[in-house]
């Protein structure tokens, strides 16, 4: 079965650096655009990052551009996230969503893991 | 910058009565080659990741009970709940996934048992 575990969040001080990782298992991860997503405390959804099935293309919310990076490695089956220039609105549950329709960037979520917390604070 | 407002955002239903929620995307989500609505629907119960309900506007996601259905066409959306259950207490989300950036969320709705 599909399965999306994120891991790297933790308590980070303000103007600092973050890795988030994503790791894919039960499905051909080459195949699948990915997304990173988030969602501050008691807020709702908030689209991040996405990237496509192989890596060439991605876009960014204009809350991130310019500061997060999202990247994968097709060979190793994971999804990344570079957090820089990290501040407090970025505090927030970050999801991995696999894109639901294959070679598709553009696409619905129709897998999701359980998020990790990123808090920003001094 | 391209908004989806949903309505209510917050509603109370008796148990196997129906509930409704609304999302208006401030662009049309129809693309017109394939009269296809670029619009999802996603679950996420308390402390829970989301969870797709819905997609193309009206098809259920595998798994997805049949008392949830969505409709609606280029601007204007509903999911209904047609019967609701104990387990259907979540806030739901619409999304739009329209060619280009960005991959917009609505606010949220909120279902409670009344």
């Amino acid at each position: 079965q599909v399965q999306l575990v994120e891991s790297g969040g933790g308590v980070v001080q303000p103007g600092r650096s973050l890795r988030l990782s994503c790791a894919a298992s039960g499905f051909t991860f080459s195949d699948y655009p990915m997304n990173w997503v988030r969602q501050a405390p008691g807020k709702g959804l908030e689209w991040v990052a996405v990237i496509s099935f192989d890596g060439n293309n991605d876009y960014y919310a204009d809350s991130v551009k310019g500061r997060f990076i999202i990247s994968r490695d097709n060979s190793k089956n994971a999804l990344y996230l570079q957090m820089n220039s990290l501040g407090a609105d970025d505090t927030a549950v970050y999801y991995c969503a696999r894109g639901g329709l294959m070679a598709t960037i553009m696409i619905h979520f129709d897998y999701w893991g359980q998020g990790t917390l990123v808090t920003v604070s001094s | 910058d391209i908004v989806l407002t949903q309505s209510p955002d917050s509603l109370a239903v008796s148990l196997g009565e129906r509930a409704t929620i609304n999302c208006k995307s401030s662009q049309s989500v129809l693309y017109s080659v394939n009269n296809a609505n670029y619009l999802a629907w996603y679950q996420q119960k308390p402390g829970q990741s989301p969870k797709l309900l819905i997609y193309w506007a009206s098809t259920r996601a595998s798994g997805v009970p049949d008392r949830f259905s969505g409709s609606g066409s280029g601007t204007d959306f509903t999911l209904t709940i047609s019967s609701l259950q104990a387990e259907d207490v979540a806030v739901y989300y619409c999304q739009r996934y329209y060619h280009t950036p960005p991959l917009t969320f609505g606010g949220g709705t909120k279902v409670e048992i009344k």
